[in-house]
């Protein structure tokens, strides 16, 4: 069985600052990929990054990065330059099973302060 | 593309009720999935389907049902509807690339809530 562990309910950052959200995984799998998705007070899920469990470079979208450590279990996300519409709530995930299902950790809330 | 649309986007139900929540998408994905997520928490898979006509249960399939007569559509039914089945309800599809990719395309949701 998988399982993924958020251990932040809630984090603070200035406006303009750098982030990491936590985030530990656990697998006998080999082969897994790891997302971060992003929820906003709307609701939607909004893909963010992605983590192959073979990539050996950490994955970058734009301001979002992912440290992978995989000795570690953990891939966490890191938000550089917080900007107000970054407050969310933001779920780590892992894929696998037959049907390479996700599943997904209890969450962290995210404010960035003005 | 509309990509992953879910009906209703709201409904409150008496308990004992019955009612289908839709999801469709139009990406021609083979994987189709439901989720659920509970007030201040993650979502948790309830059925997934890799094809019409395959289904399969999830983390927390009981009082659900689901069927899949097409690619497209991915009906989920509640039946005697209960307190506990309050929750925002995702629908979300996919077409894994390989073992390890699989990013979900998620609909808005349905907020449901049973009283």
């Amino acid at each position: 069985a998988q399982k993924i562990t958020q251990t932040q309910p809630g984090m603070f950052v200035q406006e303009k600052e750098a982030v990491t959200l936590d985030c530990t995984y656990d697998t006998s799998d080999q082969s897994y990929g790891l997302f971060w998705y992003k929820q906003p007070s709307s609701g939607e899920m909004i893909f963010l990054i992605y983590q192959g469990s073979y990539d050996e470079q950490n994955a970058t979208e734009g301001r979002y990065s992912l440290n992978f450590q995989k000795a570690r279990k953990s891939a966490n996300l890191v938000i550089s330059a917080s900007q107000l519409g970054d407050s969310a709530m933001y779920f780590c995930a892992m894929s696998g099973g037959s049907a390479r299902q996700l599943t997904f950790g209890s969450g962290t809330q995210l404010t960035v302060l003005p | 593309n509309a990509g992953v649309t879910q009906t209703p986007k709201f409904r409150i139900l008496k308990i004992g009720q019955s009612m289908t929540l839709q999801c469709t998408q139009d990406m021609n994905h083979n994987y189709m999935y439901w989720y659920r997520q509970d007030p201040g928490m993650g979502l948790k898979l309830i059925y997934y389907s890799v094809g019409a006509g395959i289904t399969d249960k999830g983390e927390v399939p009981n009082g659900y049902n689901v069927s899949r007569s097409t690619t497209e559509d991915f009906p989920l039914r509640l039946e005697l509807a209960a307190p506990s089945q309050t929750s925002v309800y995702f629908c979300a599809s996919s077409t894994p690339f390989r073992v390890s990719y699989n990013e979900q395309f998620f609909g808005p949701g349905t907020r449901l809530t049973v009283l």
